[in-house]
């Protein structure tokens, strides 16, 4: 079946533009994570939904991101007026609830580029 | 709070070559532990896991055995390939609650010919 998916692959904006990273999960899979990846580092932890939970908001860095998700479909990842230091690779994960319930599957990510 | 540090890259090698990622960790008490790898353009994929203390994970050639009294879980394969070259990282989790693995930097590998 299809894996987890990610648009767009790349997005170049202009500092204080507003961003939209779109994450589709794999069908049936009720968790669902955002990390990001800055050059050279690991990935940091952004935002957690579990059905239809409230959200653990623990690692947004600040009130210009949010994420939004629809049931145990779609979300969506809102940077507003983007900064620089917002240049990284968005990576999404979905993980079923049942089964294997450590392993998350990763998306290919979005690569964004603030300048 | 928990941590993960890895051995700094690139890792470069000759195909054939010994491989050793090195990994430990800082956890109270005992954590699952994984490798992930990422290949150039795609997202990560789980490599092996261990969860619990003197458990080996293995795939694909790659092996890592979990290591409570050194708090490690070094990655090794015998004989790399060229299409190994990748970026792996490790990480741990805990059963229960909400799955949010703390991973390290990464480590980059570079198999030549």
């Amino acid at each position: 079946g299809a894996g987890v998916s990610q648009s767009p692959s790349n997005k170049v904006t202009e500092k204080g533009k507003d961003v939209e990273l779109r994450c589709d999960p794999i069908s049936g899979h009720t968790a669902l994570y955002w990390y990001r990846q800055r050059l050279g580092q690991g990935l940091e932890f952004l935002i957690y939904f579990q059905g239809n939970s409230a959200p653990d908001k623990s690692g947004l860095p600040s009130d210009r991101f949010s994420a939004e998700r629809t049931g145990e479909s779609v979300s969506t990842l809102t940077i507003q007026r983007t900064q620089q230091e917002d240049s990284a690779v968005y990576l999404c994960a979905s993980r079923h609830s049942s089964g294997d319930r450590n392993e998350q599957f990763f998306g290919p990510g979005t690569r964004l580029t603030v300048l | 709070g928990d941590s993960v540090t890895q051995m700094e890259g690139p890792v470069t090698l000759s195909e054939e070559a010994f491989l050793t990622i090195n990994c430990t960790y800082t956890a109270t008490g005992y954590p699952s532990l994984f490798w992930y790898v990422q290949y150039p353009g795609e997202g990560l994929q789980l490599l092996l896991k261990a969860t619990k203390a003197d458990d080996k994970g293995s795939n694909k050639g790659f092996e890592a055995t979990y290591r409570k009294e050194t708090t490690s879980f070094h990655l090794e394969k015998g004989s790399v390939q060229v299409s190994d070259s990748a970026v792996y990282f490790c990480a741990l989790s805990w059963e229960g609650g909400s799955y949010i693995p703390t991973f390290g930097r990464g480590t980059s590998l570079i198999v030549h010919p």
